[in-house]
């Protein structure tokens, strides 16, 4: 059965570093996400995308992060220069047409900043 | 504001029985509602999917239903088994946002032999 990936599944990272995060989603998709969840707190939405430009973000989302599909394949999340707040896991989903908003999700990448 | 609001605190049960999950919002108008399963350290797995029009969903062992009026779901697991133990996410998108999926803070389900 097809499924998301992403790299890599940890990461550590000095604050103002920064980081992209990978992620290949199933292959007949074309709306791509990224989440992000703190430990202990809920999944956050952080960006759509769609057609090759962001259709939807958060106030999460700021100028530090950018969402790049450089590719067929990949999608990834850009954080310009990591703070410690944005430590956390980022998960990548994905979905297909009239799939009526039915997300598939990657396994995640826990970023720590340090 | 929009809220997703579930039970917070952990639901232990038995092998065998039913747990019933709730899952209640304010300010939103949704097309569908979804549930997802999360284990530790790991992404979100869909479930099921209600929409606005259906008053109840099936899927093996698991039972959804969506009360638009009292804008609540409630979703079951019957003949519970310790490999169901995990945290279960509400989720809904705002009317117009499909993609924008926003989740519950979860409920813990614990089964134990």
């Amino acid at each position: 059965e097809p499924e998301v990936t992403q790299t890599p599944s940890h990461q550590v990272t000095q604050m103002g570093q920064e980081v992209i995060l990978r992620c290949v989603p199933i292959s007949n998709h074309l709306y791509f996400y990224w989440y992000r969840q703190i430990l202990g707190q809920k999944v956050e939405f952080l960006v759509s995308f769609y057609n090759n430009e962001i259709s939807e973000k958060s106030e999460i989302f700021d100028d530090q992060f950018s969402v790049e599909r450089p590719d067929g394949s990949n999608f990834t999340l850009k954080i310009r220069s990591t703070k410690l707040e944005d430590s956390a896991m980022y998960f990548c989903a994905s979905t297909s047409p009239g799939s009526q908003g039915t997300q598939y999700f990657g396994p995640g990448t826990r970023l720590l900043v340090l | 504001s929009q809220k997703i609001e579930q039970n917070s605190e952990a639901l232990n049960i038995q092998e065998g029985k039913t747990a019933t999950l709730t899952c209640n919002y304010t300010n939103y108008s949704p097309a569908y509602l979804q549930w997802y399963r999360q284990d530790p350290g790991r992404g979100p797995v869909f479930l099921l999917l209600i929409r606005e029009n259906e008053k109840e969903k099936r899927k093996e062992r698991l039972k959804v239903t969506f009360d638009t009026t009292l804008k609540q779901s409630l979703f079951h697991i019957t003949a519970s088994q310790p490999a169901d133990s995990a945290t279960y996410l509400c989720a809904l998108a705002p009317q117009g946002s499909w993609g924008k999926l926003q989740f519950g803070a979860g409920t813990q389900v614990v089964v134990t032999p």
